[in-house]
């Protein structure tokens, strides 16, 4: 079973400061790598795929970055509405999700 | 518009059963993977099983293995999860995604429907 580890853990920031989530996985998983954003009180929201590809209606500030073992996910600017749990997850071999990094108001 | 209705959630007894529903529209349900994820109170997110677009394909996360069945009903556009010997560990919001293509992300999600084991 392929680990994703996630970190930090959590990442204090203020808006318009940039934000940079890892995730790292046990084994290569080529580009086969979502990112997801999720707030409290709703379900998780696709914002990449296959590692670098934004999904319909994300904007320009999240990107994603990396191939086979490290990847990154970076929000530019952050606005403040993008405060919440980010998690990773692969799709190269079976489906596993990392343990999410929470991006908190400093 | 793609949408995902989960329903069945509810409280149980350990040991017992419960059948969740996934209703899809917006799609052609019938030419699309379909996934349950769960979310446990304060947790992160964990794969729980899945099913390939006609149904024949399943697959099952170790923890649910031999307790849980996923199946699908392409004429109604359905997704099910039939979960049985349920115990506390298995307590948390489920939620159905749809998958958009091989190797691909799960690009909708459902709501959720929240399953309680306790006695």
């Amino acid at each position: 079973e392929i680990v994703l580890t996630q970190s930090p853990a959590t990442l204090s920031l203020s808006p318009g400061e940039r934000a940079t989530l890892s995730c790292r996985a046990s084994q290569s998983v080529s580009s086969y790598l979502a990112w997801y954003q999720q707030k409290p009180g709703q379900a998780p929201r696709l914002l990449i795929y296959d590692a670098s590809n934004r999904a319909t209606g994300i904007p320009a500030r999240f990107s994603g970055s990396g191939s086979g073992t490290d990847f990154t996910l970076t929000i530019s600017s952050l606005e403040p509405e993008d405060f919440a749990v980010y998690y990773c997850q692969q799709r190269d071999s079976g489906w596993t999700f990392g343990q999410g990094t929470k991006v908190e108001v400093k | 518009e793609v949408q995902l209705l989960e329903s069945g959630g509810g409280l149980v007894q350990p040991g017992g059963s419960l059948r969740l529903s996934c209703a899809a529209s917006g799609f052609t349900f019938s030419t699309y993977g379909m996934t349950w994820v769960r979310q446990a109170p304060g947790k992160g997110l964990e794969w729980v099983s899945a099913i390939s677009a006609s149904g024949v394909n399943r697959y099952y996360a170790d923890s649910v293995k031999g307790r849980f069945t996923i199946s699908r009903d392409n004429s109604k556009n359905t997704l099910f999860l039939q979960m049985n010997s349920l115990r506390a560990e298995d307590t948390a919001i489920y939620y159905c995604a749809k998958e958009s293509g091989f190797r691909g992300p799960l690009d909708y999600w459902g709501q959720g429907t929240l399953v309680t084991v306790s006695s």
